[in-house]
């Protein structure tokens, strides 16, 4: 597909358990953004790779999250030992060149801790 | 911790009616952008709008940034079920250049 894809598209974690979450990029899209948005809320900022450099992860809420682009485009997002306070739709978006271009957004994987 | 505050939450209006959603800030945006997001699907750009002052218009859709680019409102003409969704501002902060700052969101539902 042309789109940004995003995988699993929902995740039931049990509290304690680490997850992965895997976001496609559009093809060729130099900058990816990872966003949290909590229910009824609008996305929260995680953080942000240009190719493979993250440049920004002033968002991610604890030292339990954790994101990588190795290759510059397919990206992770890793969460341990996941609390009930981590249930949210994790988005990600992807733009042609840095952060001032279109984001594109993906469908979002909700993760819900139990 | 958002920086920008929507109003209202929510609305429900009949097909035909218009409307209004206003999108506040006490800090100044270099830029601001309007999305529309439903169920199950990410967020799509609508319009993003630069300079204080500016207006721009999408079919039934206005879209206005304040003079001092804190504040912003969305006007729907005549609003079509199809409008039904999830409308959200967002900015970049002068200071935080790639930071996407989100709206709390304003769900609107249109019925026939």
């Amino acid at each position: 597909g042309a789109g940004v894809s995003q995988s699993p598209r929902y995740k039931v974690a049990k509290r304690g358990q680490d997850v992965a979450l895997r976001c496609d990029p559009i093809s060729g899209h130099v900058s990816l953004f990872w966003y949290q948005q909590a229910l009824g809320q609008g996305p929260e900022f995680l953080t942000y790779f240009q190719n493979e450099a993250q440049l920004d992860k002033s968002g991610l809420p604890s030292d339990r999250f954790f994101a990588e682009r190795p290759e510059g485009s397919v990206s992770t997002l890793k969460i341990q030992r996941t609390q009930q306070e981590d249930s949210a739709v994790y988005l990600c978006a992807s733009s042609f060149r840095d952060f001032s271009y279109e984001q594109y957004f993906g469908p979002g994987t909700r993760l819900t801790v139990t | 911790t958002q920086l920008l505050e929507q109003s209202p939450q929510f609305l429900s209006i009949q097909e035909g009616e218009n409307l209004t959603v206003y999108c506040n800030s006490s800090s100044v945006f270099s830029s601001l952008q309007w999305y529309r997001q439903e169920p199950g699907e990410g967020p799509v750009l609508l319009v993003t709008v630069v300079t204080g002052g500016e207006v721009k218009k999408l079919k039934r859709l206005t879209f206005q940034f304040g003079d001092a680019r804190k504040d912003s409102s969305l006007h729907i003409t005549a609003a079509q079920p199809g409008d039904t969704g999830l409308y959200l501002c967002a900015g970049f902060h002068t200071g935080t250049a790639s930071k996407l700052t989100f709206g709390t969101g304003t769900r609107l539902q249109v019925t026939l």
